[in-house]
C-alpha cells in the first residue's frame, strides 16, 4: 500500500529561522505533490506542487526539493514568520491518480 | 475565505441521529470531493464528484451517503454512526478531473462528535 509520511510530529523554530518539513513517500511511480498547510480551525491551504521531473521549486518565501532516489520531499520556509504556525503535510498521486496524504508535521513558531 | 463554504462547523449527533453535511463552492469547479480528518491520522478520501457523476467511492461505509445535485453542491447524508466515526469531515473542489489541473480548494471543515 501507499505510505506517506514525516519524519518529525512537531518543529519548533524561532521567529526568522528557516524551517525545513521532510516527507517520505513510498511508491517510486507517483508523478506529482504537493504540500498543503492547515491552520487550527480552518481547512488544508495549498502551498505548492512539483512534479517528478523536477527536482527543485520554488515559490514566495518556500521552497519544496524532491529527491526522486530515496524518494523524499521536503519543504523549506524562509524566515519563518508566526503566520506560518500550522500544521503541514504532503500529498502524492500514484500511477493511478489517486493521491495519499502524510498525517502531518505541526509547526510552532517562537517569537 | 477558499470559495468553499461548509456548514454546520460543528455537530453533535447520538448514534441514531440522521444528519447531513452540507458543502457549497463559488468557484465555478466542477470535481468535489469528501475527505474524513481523524486526529493524527492521514487525510482520507471518502468520495469524488465530477461534473454530478460519483466518480469514485473509497470504500465508504454505507451509514455515509453522499448527494450531489448539481457542480456547486455536495451533501454528505449519515445515519447510525459510530463514535469512531468522530472527525473532522473536509469538503474540497477543484476545477475538473482533467489531467494537470489538480488543485483542490478546501473549505473549513464539520467537526462532527457522534456520542
Amino acid at each position: 500500500g501507499e505510505s506517506v509520511g514525516l519524519h518529525l510530529p512537531t518543529l519548533s523554530v524561532q521567529e526568522g529561522d528557516n524551517s525545513i518539513i521532510n516527507c517520505a513517500y513510498s511508491n517510486s511511480a507517483s508523478d506529482y505533490f504537493i504540500w498543503y498547510k492547515q491552520e487550527s480551525g480552518k481547512g488544508p491551504q495549498f502551498i505548492i506542487d512539483i512534479r517528478s521531473n523536477m527536482d527543485k521549486r520554488q515559490g514566495q518565501r518556500v521552497t519544496v526539493l524532491l529527491n526522486k532516489t530515496v524518494k523524499h520531499l521536503s519543504l523549506q520556509i524562509a524566515a519563518t514568520q508566526p503566520g506560518d504556525s500550522a500544521v503541514y503535510f504532503c500529498a502524492e498521486r500514484d500511477n493511478f491518480n489517486k493521491f495519499y496524504f502524510g498525517s502531518g508535521t505541526k509547526l510552532n513558531v517562537k517569537p | 475565505e477558499t470559495g468553499v463554504t461548509q456548514t454546520p462547523r460543528h455537530l453533535v449527533m447520538g448514534m441514531t441521529n440522521k444528519k447531513s453535511l452540507k458543502c457549497e463552492q463559488h468557484l465555478g469547479h466542477n470535481a468535489m470531493y469528501w475527505y474524513k480528518q481523524s486526529a493524527k491520522k492521514p487525510l482520507e478520501l471518502m468520495f469524488v464528484y465530477n461534473f454530478k457523476e460519483q466518480t469514485e467511492n473509497n470504500s465508504v461505509p454505507s451509514r455515509f451517503s453522499p448527494e450531489c445535485p448539481n457542480s456547486s453542491h455536495l451533501f454528505l447524508h449519515l445515519h447510525t454512526l459510530q463514535p469512531e466515526d468522530s472527525a473532522l469531515y473536509l469538503c474540497a473542489s477543484s476545477q475538473d478531473l482533467v489531467e494537470g489541473i489538480y488543485e483542490q480548494y478546501f473549505g473549513p471543515g464539520t467537526r462532527l462528535t457522534v456520542t
